[in-house]
């Protein structure tokens, strides 16, 4: 089975830093996505990691360690248009994909 | 990428109705997926094909009904659902069901919201 946790909401101010954390509990481990949802739109998808460490794709960056079950995604330089849902996902030996729950993120002004 | 297209965006039907979701792939992707998506749930995948050949049907109830004539298009047929099956409809794409992930990168379409009445 499978058990991702990400925080439900976080709130943080227009150029400030922000880290969502993504914890996941699985069996048969073998990656890691990141996806961006608006409300009303579709997911967009971000980055992945399967390596432990850093990938840094300009104001987001996401980073994996698989001996703590751990992954997180900083965004920097905050926008009002980052405001949205920001999806975490287990790939699995299956290949199918572990959706987290999501953490909303509020950008405010 | 908006290379995954949806109809209806938005869809209210009975219980005793029934209704197709249509899902178009612009990316000539190999792999097509269904997934749910209730409000402060996780998404839930439903159902994934590979190559036009269903290789998830993941205990979805028979009142949901896929079908994938091509590689570019899917299809959810609805049949007498409970209100409890209101969500958000997902469709997404990927080049290839099994490859790495680069090639399993998924890109959804904007979704149906449906409301079972």
């Amino acid at each position: 089975g499978q058990n991702i946790d990400q925080p439900t909401e976080m709130t943080a101010t227009e150029g400030a830093i922000v880290q969502i954390n993504c914890t996941y509990q699985t069996s048969g481990f073998n990656g890691l996505f990141w996806y961006q949802q608006h409300a009303g739109e579709a997911p967009t998808f971000l980055s992945y990691n399967v390596l432990d460490g850093l990938e840094e794709k300009g104001r987001f960056s996401s980073f994996l360690s698989r001996s703590k079950g751990y992954s997180y995604l900083l965004l920097k330089e905050l926008q009002m248009k980052d405001s949205a849902s920001y999806l975490c996902a287990v790939r699995k030996n299956d290949y199918k994909l572990s959706f987290g729950a999501g953490t909303t993120v509020t950008v405010r002004a | 990428e908006t290379g995954v297209t949806q109809t209806p965006r938005h869809l209210v039907m009975g219980m005793t109705n029934k209704k197709s979701l249509k899902c178009e792939q612009h990316l000539g992707h190999n792999a097509m997926y269904w997934y749910k998506q209730s409000a402060k749930k996780p998404l839930e995948l439903m159902f994934v094909y590979s190559l036009e050949e269903r290789v998830e049907n993941n205990s979805v109830p028979s009142r949901f009904s896929p079908e994938c004539p091509n590689s570019s298009h899917l299809f959810l047929h609805l049949h007498t659902l409970q209100p409890e099956d209101s969500a958000l409809y997902l469709c997404a794409s990927s080049q290839d069901f099994a490859g790495g992930l680069y090639q399993e990168t998924q890109y959804f379409g904007p979704g149906t919201r449906l409301l079972v009445l």
